[in-house]
């Protein structure tokens, strides 16, 4: 079981936005702004697109935005596209002795 | 710019170490922070361990006390080993790269490797 809770898959249609939430504790998302959000298609590696709640690495998406409210961390996709479809991660520091903690992975499907 | 390769065997027995290593090319492992990260099939993310070429390492709890994480800085390189396996260790595993700013590592892992997949098996 994952310390991160994310709902097990999202869906839209091309051009609507959608949100993937991720709830944790006092001792990780809500403790710092250290969350980060992951990419990962079939096959590849995670890929980087939110640090820090919500700034995207260069040459990523300005579609895609991060933020936090107390214990739960939102990543948001709008003007959705097929290739959003792949599964996302969120990922927080936290102050127990596991350094960094995952969600669970959230799938997007796009209809 | 900077890329991770991990490589090992793909299949260890139960019982035994599982031994992996990533190579950095691109750019000096002495100049960020590195962790390990696994997948099992069709699950999640999990942390593995963390550290610095000084020799500072940090690791998850649920795994201290099977794993150690090395580093050969003359081959810009840093293994992963983890002891003891069992079916529960099949997974990919990732090395990944932390970011520094004036020294102090980032939260989060902006470079990955393409990963390398283990499977525990007799």
């Amino acid at each position: 079981q994952s310390a991160l809770t994310q709902p097990a898959s999202v869906s839209g249609s091309p051009g609507q936005s959608i949100t993937i939430s991720c709830t944790g504790t006092s001792s990780d998302i809500g403790g710092y702004s250290y969350v980060s959000w992951y990419q990962q298609h079939p096959g590849k590696a995670p890929k980087l697109i939110i640090y820090d709640v919500n700034n995207r690495p260069s040459g990523v998406s300005n579609r895609f935005s991060g933020s936090k409210s107390g214990n739960t961390a939102s990543l948001t996709i709008s003007g959705l596209q097929a290739e959003d479809e792949a599964d996302y991660y969120c990922s927080s520091y936290a102050s127990s002795n596991t350094l960094w903690v995952f969600g669970g992975g959230t799938k997007v499907a796009v209809l | 710019q900077v890329r991770l390769q991990e490589s090992g065997p793909g299949l260890v027995k139960p019982s035994e170490t599982l031994s992996l290593t990533c190579t950095v090319s691109g750019g000096s492992i002495i100049s960020y922070y590195w962790s390990w990260i696994r997948q099992p099939p069709g699950k999640g993310l999990e942390w593995i361990g963390f550290f610095y070429y000084s020799g500072s390492t940090n690791y998850n709890p649920s795994l201290k006390s099977r794993v150690s994480i090395s580093v050969d800085t003359s081959k810009n390189q840093f293994s992963l080993s983890l002891s003891s396996v069992t079916a529960a260790d099949t997974a990919m595993y990732y090395c990944a790269r932390h970011p520094t700013t004036s020294g102090f590592y980032s939260y989060y892992m902006d470079v990955w490797g393409d990963g390398t997949t283990v499977t525990v098996s007799s």
